[in-house]
């Protein structure tokens, strides 16, 4: 069975510092993928990050980026140059078979809430 | 691109009443849609995947006759919650796939719901 684990209810950063999100994840299959996304207190879920299992490099969306250590099976968010704007819900999140033909379903983490302080 | 949206926001209802929750994709066609929920500081639980078309697939433990799904074009599918308690009180939120892009889900603003 697919699992995510997020182990940071919380954390807090200062204004213009980087922070880093963990997520853990475990699957016996080979071929996956993992997301980020960010829920700010209106409630939508807003899409950051995608990392393919088999992407050799770790994925960057502007300030984001993904620290994907496939051995250590964690793919921990980097948000770099923090905002206040930044300040939210985030969620990590995996792809779950099946893969082909039609859309794949995805399994939350329990999020962790990033509160940016001046 | 990859605009989801989602009527009504938010809805409050008599105990005993249905509510339907609309989900549409506006600038692509999604031939999967899916319905989640959400508790008041929990994670998201995935309740059901909408495929045009065909039936919608129910994750285990989610009552069909209880959530109504309907998925009758590309650009629209429906969660109809029927004759709701107040247990049903939740944030609804749905998500879309395209066909060009399956790994990705766009999410929708979700549904508020309170029932009284």
């Amino acid at each position: 069975a697919q699992k995510i684990t997020q182990t940071q209810p919380g954390m807090f950063v200062q204004e213009k510092e980087a922070v880093t999100l963990d997520c853990t994840y475990d699957t016996s299959d080979p071929s996956y993928g993992l997301f980020w996304y960010k829920q700010p207190s209106s409630g939508e879920m807003i899409f950051l990050i995608y990392q393919g299992s088999y992407d050799q490099q770790n994925a960057t969306e502007g300030r984001y980026s993904l620290n994907f250590q496939k051995a250590r099976k964690s793919a921990n968010l980097v948000i770099s140059a923090s905002q206040l704007g930044d300040s939210a819900m985030y969620f990590c999140a995996m792809r779950v078979p099946p893969y082909t033909g039609t859309a794949s379903k995805l399994t939350f983490g329990t999020g962790t809430r990033l509160q940016v302080t001046l | 691109g990859a605009v989801v949206s989602q009527h009504p926001s938010w809805v409050i209802c008599k105990s005993g009443t249905s509510v339907k929750i609309e989900c549409r994709s506006l600038d692509f066609q999604a031939t999967t849609m899916f319905w989640y929920r959400q508790f008041p500081k929990q994670s998201l639980m995935l309740m059901a995947t909408s495929n045009e078309g065909s039936k919608a697939t129910y994750e285990q433990g989610v009552e069909k006759d209880k959530f109504l799904i309907n998925h009758a074009s590309l650009t629209l599918s429906t969660l109809t919650v029927t004759s709701a308690h107040p247990e049903d009180s939740s944030f609804y939120i749905c998500s879309a796939s395209n066909q060009e892009k399956q790994e990705t889900q766009y999410f929708g603003p979700g549904t508020r719901l309170l029932v009284l």
